[in-house]
């Protein structure tokens, strides 16, 4: 079975601040991918990254950045510089390979993070 | 290029009633996911659809329901609503079967469903 667990139930923030929203999963494929979802008062879950487990190679993308480490079984997302703008619900989730046998294929989605960012 | 529209935005329904939701993919998309979204259980997979076919199922009784039709739009169905069926109910569309992680899945606003 699969599972994401995000710890940070809510966190807030000032302005310009840096700020990491942490995601640990647990899957018994060796082939997976891994997302992170952003979630604003609108309610659309808008597409960040995705990783697949053979790259571990961490991801920067403008003030975003994402740190996979394997090894401990996390995908940990970072702000740099938080604006107000990133106050949402940010998700971790989970899905198997298309190869892994059997079905199943779906996002397993971590009961989220709510980031309030304060001016 | 339009984003997965959803429809209608808000409803409001009665215990006992049964309720439609629909879900135009993004242009070019025909594979259609839907999720439930509730305060205490998450974000839940209910089905999958390509070509018309369900092609995947998550863990919900036999009262949600779901279509796909030939232009790739899809439907989905509760009867004999329930007061705990209150939630956002969201779909995804992507462009090829979701087969695993091989591609995004793009999400709609959501349809907000309170049932009183």
């Amino acid at each position: 079975a699969q599972k994401v667990t995000q710890a940070q139930t809510e966190i807030s923030v000032v302005e310009k601040e840096d700020v990491t929203l942490d995601c640990v999963y647990e899957t018994r494929d060796t082939t997976y991918y891994l997302f992170w979802y952003k979630q604003p008062p609108s309610g659309e879950l808008v597409f960040l990254i995705r990783r697949n487990s053979f790259d571990e190679q961490n991801e920067i993308s403008g003030r975003y950045s994402w740190n996979f480490q394997k090894s401990t079984s996390s995908f940990n997302f970072t702000i740099t510089a938080s604006q107000v703008v990133d106050s949402a619900v940010y998700f971790c989730a989970l899905s198997r390979e298309w190869n892994s046998g059997g079905s199943n294929y779906k996002l397993t989605f971590g009961k989220g993070t709510l980031l309030t960012v304060n001016p | 290029k339009a984003g997965v529209t959803q429809t209608p935005r808000y409803l409001i329904k009665t215990r006992g009633q049964q309720v439609t939701l629909s879900c135009s993919p993004i242009s070019g998309h025909r594979s259609v996911s839907w999720y439930q979204q509730t305060p205490g259980q998450g974000l839940q997979f209910l089905f999958e659809y390509f070509s018309e076919t369900q092609r995947n199922k998550g863990n919900f009784p036999g009262r949600f329901s779901g279509r796909q039709f030939s232009n790739s739009r899809s439907e989905m169905n509760v009867s004999t609503l329930e007061l705990g069926d209150s939630a956002l109910y969201l779909c995804a569309s992507s462009p090829h079967p979701w087969l695993g992680g091989s591609y995004e899945q793009y999400f709609g606003p959501g349809t907000r469903l309170t049932v009183t």
